[in-house]
């Protein structure tokens, strides 16, 4: 079946390095993904978006790159900060089928060492 | 302040015994979801509704209804609880169709069902 899915489960980095999260999906109609953020206790909160026709776009240290060729979707986080520790949950709709839909993948856990 | 709020945020009943999860929005949103969290199974859709009186079901509806017939409101009904509805679940809403633009949660509401 065709799923969204993400490589790491769990990544851990220093503080003040770069994060990357990275995210596959399998269905090659999606055109829009997205990138929530989970602390632990708290609902998801919206990182960044981005269109099918767009391979970059870029937010306040954020920046989501899309392969399509590949379906791969990847979270860049500049200069990680400790409160940047949380599950990264990565999302695709799948036009073609319901535009009411959203599915997640599982999440990663980004822990971010002082 | 735009936000999505759920009450109760945390919930012991006991099987059997009727409960409401209530979901509001204040951003005129059209579209709202229903959400349970589960380790290793991330977010699955339960319910959704596209407008007032307009609802469809999501991933795993069964066990549970819901209603829409304010704009502001959406909330979800489990007439019979089990212990495997033991979960976190999240209300979410949309401007545009769901699918096609950011979703944002409320807080979460923790239910046990012993």
């Amino acid at each position: 079946g065709e799923s969204v899915g993400l490589h790491l489960p769990t990544l851990s980095v220093q503080e003040g390095d770069n994060s990357i999260i990275n995210c596959a999906y399998s269905n090659s109609a999606s055109d829009y993904f997205i990138w929530y953020k989970q602390e632990s206790g708290k609902g998801p909160q919206f990182i960044i978006d981005i269109r099918s026709n767009m391979d970059k776009r870029q937010g306040q240290r954020v920046t989501v790159l899309l392969n399509k060729t590949v379906k791969h979707l990847s979270l860049q986080i500049a200069a990680t900060q400790p409160g940047d520790s949380a599950v990264y949950f990565c999302a695709e709709n799948r036009a073609g089928g319901s535009n009411y839909k959203l599915t997640f993948g599982k999440g990663t856990l980004l822990t971010v060492n002082p | 302040e735009a936000q999505v709020t759920q009450n109760p945020r945390y919930l012991i009943t006991v099987t059997g015994k009727k409960l409401t999860v209530t979901c509001s929005q204040n951003m005129n949103h059209e579209y709202m979801s229903w959400y349970r969290q589960d380790p290793g199974l991330g977010l699955r859709q339960i319910y959704y509704s596209m407008n007032v009186e307009v609802t469809d079901k999501g991933d795993v509806p069964e066990g549970y209804k819901v209603s829409r017939k304010e704009k502001r409101n959406f909330p979800l009904i489990l007439e019979s609880p089990s212990p495997n509805q033991t979960s976190l679940y999240f209300c979410a809403s949309s401007f545009g169709r769901g699918g096609t633009d950011t979703q944002y949660f409320g807080p979460g509401t923790r239910l046990t069902v012993l």
